[in-house]
């Protein structure tokens, strides 16, 4: 079975510090992994993919298969980086496409 | 370009009550699924559809009945509504059903059971 763990729910960090949201994964096979995030009052939207090697408004995540861990990191959190973020997993190019969600972290960058 | 639509935003059921959530997409995908959200609990896949006419269970179904006679449409039914039904509830499309790929979201709808 699949499984997403995000250890903190909640995380509090002053403007200009460097911030890391924590995943670690369980999977038996290839997988993708997503950051989602829900700004208040908006959609759930895709923050960014490992497949992509992106970096989406200063984020980045690097799948680590050794350490099933696809951190997500900022050097310099800005408050409107306060958000609800979650770590999701699929299966890799598999017939189903199910999207496996952790319980989120609640990040909140203080003034 | 609307997306992913879903209502009502937001409704209040008694226990017992039946009640259907709407979806409605309009980018000609493939995938859509219903996801509920709960705090601590994070997203629970409830059902999905990989196409018209095929539907199949997620991690949490009991209580929840879907269809999918069209494309766009992929209505959720509570059946008897509970009050542990209590929760947010959130529809989502993707342009492919064979993994990979971004999943749209709609607003979500707030329900109360009471």
């Amino acid at each position: 079975a699949q499984r997403v763990t995000q250890p903190e729910k909640l995380l509090s960090v002053f403007k200009g510090a460097p911030v890391e949201l924590k995943c670690n994964y369980s999977y038996s096979g290839s997988p993708e992994l997503f950051w989602y995030v829900q700004y208040s009052r908006q959609r759930l939207q895709l923050l960014l993919r490992h497949i992509s090697r992106e970096s989406i408004k200063g984020f980045t995540a690097d799948l680590n298969k050794g350490e099933t861990s696809f951190h997500l990191k900022k050097p310099f959190a800005q408050e409107e980086d306060s958000a609800m973020y979650y770590c999701a997993l699929s299966k890799r190019g598999g017939s189903n496409y199910k999207l496996t969600f952790g319980k989120g972290t609640l990040l909140t960058v203080n003034p | 370009n609307a997306g992913v639509t879903q209502t009502p935003k937001f409704q209040v059921l008694k226990t017992g009550q039946s009640m259907t959530l709407q979806c409605a997409q309009d980018m000609n995908h493939e995938y859509m699924s219903w996801y509920r959200q709960d705090p601590g609990m994070g997203l629970r896949l409830i059902h999905y559809s990989v196409g018209a006419g095929i539907t199949d269970q997620g991690e949490v179904p009991n209580g929840y009945n879907v269809s999918r006679s069209t494309t766009e449409d992929f209505p959720l039914r509570l059946l008897s509504a509970a009050p542990s039904q209590t929760s947010v509830y959130f529809c989502a499309s993707s342009p492919r059903a064979g993994g990979g790929g971004e999943l749209f979201f709609g607003e979500g709808s707030r329900l109360t059971v009471l």
